[in-house]
């Protein structure tokens, strides 16, 4: 049975640097049939897509929703069977849920049908 | 961008009762339409995917019906696990995104 488990800071302060871990257990994040994504809900609002990783190959690859391309990185660690996310310069609007979760492609992108019980992160000034 | 709209944003209903939420895209998606259950604290879980089929594990009680731009999720006869918050979501474009979400409360 497939689990997934994000780690990280709880609190982050204004302009730093976000680091998010995801371990995946009874399973391979190496499995090229499946996406590596990271999801977000701020309090009270919609839930968003953040990015996604997954092999191709011997290497990752990335995609990025546009409005946090420029502040995001998402890797792969196969090592460590685990996914990561930096999302830099934060800010008060960045505080939310962060959930990871593995992704089936179904037209264009994925579902998602194993979640992470979320972490919960907020940006203080 | 596809825009997706979720209908209600609450209801309130009592154990025993047909339940109906509804998305609506902004342009056609074909079944890339899929259904999430969310309750705090805990992750997500996956009921329906492509548009109608049910997740393995998840009560037949669940079904989801539509093609092309508007989507319902019917709980035929809720049970009192079932108050939760349930947001569809499309992956008809390379970045995908969600349903404003739809709480469901006990009457």
């Amino acid at each position: 049975q497939v689990q997934l488990q994000e780690s990280g800071p709880g609190l982050v302060k204004s302009s730093q640097t976000l680091s998010l871990t995801c371990s995946v257990s009874g399973g391979s994040v190496n499995s090229g049939t499946y996406y590596w994504t990271w999801i977000r809900q701020p309090a009270g609002k919609e839930v968003e897509w953040i990015g996604r990783v997954y092999t191709t190959g011997s290497t990752g690859s990335t995609h990025y929703n546009p409005s946090l391309k420029s502040r995001l990185s998402i890797s792969l660690d196969t090592s460590k069977n685990q996914f990561s996310l930096k999302l830099s310069s934060m800010t008060a609007a960045d505080t939310a849920v962060y959930f990871c979760a593995r992704g089936i492609r179904y037209g264009s992108s994925e579902f998602f049908d194993i979640w992470g019980q979320g972490i919960s992160v907020t940006v203080s000034s | 961008d596809i825009l997706i709209t979720q209908s209600p944003s609450s209801l309130s209903a009592s154990v025993g009762d047909r339940v109906t939420i509804t998305c609506r895209a902004s342009q056609r998606i074909s079944n890339y339409l899929h259904w999430y259950q969310g309750k705090p604290g805990k992750a997500p879980k996956l009921l329906i995917y492509g548009a109608s089929s049910l997740q393995s594990g998840v009560p037949s009680r669940f079904s989801g019906s539509g093609s092309g731009t508007d989507f319902t999720l019917t709980i035929s006869s809720l049970q009192p696990e079932d108050f939760a918050t349930y947001y569809c979501q499309h992956t008809y474009n390379i970045a995908p995104t969600f349903g404003q979400g739809t709480q469901l409360e006990i009457k």
